[in-house]
């Protein structure tokens, strides 16, 4: 079976900084990629994802992911972190209908 | 929009007891899914329908757990009977189109607890 691995469960990081969460799953065929985040009180939600074309993919609230077919990674990446962005985030993979979530990445953004 | 709905929102049980959670996807959403998330791990797949028939079930422990979604709309996930390890947070999502393929939408989840 396949799995998902969140390297990182807490992040702390200052405003401003640069984030970049990793994400790797173990599954050698075709697959799809999300990133889910959940706010403090809030349900999950898409973040972005990946189906195919350019690995590079970017979502909402300038969070980017990049697709790495060979090291089967997903980063999640944001240039410059905001308080806000406070919220735990799930890195997600779907093969052949069998869809694996990470455990989770809780970052948290100091202001 | 209106979302994804669950309820109850939350529940405390005993264990051995039986409880029953409810789910009513995205209207026109022909795809829903019960995820169980056991504090500190992401949600895991227990199941799936593509309207009233299940895609895959194979993390359902079906000794205790069966879930049915008898018009390909509204969904219910019953433990019969319940274990401390239940104890959990069980997630219901939707999306529009064939499994796996599309943005799941979730709803905000029933906390359960079993003493």
């Amino acid at each position: 079976a396949q799995s998902v691995s969140q390297h990182n469960h807490h992040v702390i990081l200052s405003e401003a900084a640069s984030l970049e969460l990793g994400c790797n799953y173990s599954y050698g065929g075709t697959v799809n990629l999300f990133w889910y985040v959940q706010y403090p009180g809030q349900h999950l939600q898409l973040l972005l994802k990946y189906f195919s074309g350019d690995p590079l993919v970017k979502g909402i609230k300038g969070f980017e992911a990049e697709f790495i077919k060979s090291k089967f990674s997903f980063n999640l990446r944001k240039p410059s972190v905001q308080w806000s962005d406070t919220a735990e985030y799930f890195c997600a993979v779907n093969a052949d209908n069998d869809m694996r979530f990470g455990a989770g990445t809780r970052l948290t953004v100091k202001p | 929009e209106a979302g994804v709905a669950q309820s109850p929102r939350y529940k405390i049980i005993e264990k051995r007891q039986s409880v029953a959670f409810w789910c009513n996807p995205i209207s026109g959403h022909a795809t829903l899914y019960w995820y169980q998330q056991i504090l500190g791990q992401g949600p895991k797949l227990l199941i799936q329908f593509q309207n009233n028939g299940v895609v895959d079930d194979s993390q359902l422990p079906k000794d205790r757990f069966s879930a049915e979604r008898l018009k390909g709309v509204d969904s219910t996930l019953k433990i019969q009977p319940a274990k401390l390890e239940d104890s959990a947070v069980y997630l219901c999502a939707s999306s529009p189109a064939l499994p796996g393929t599309d943005t799941q939408y979730f709803g905000p989840g029933t906390r359960l607890t079993v003493l």
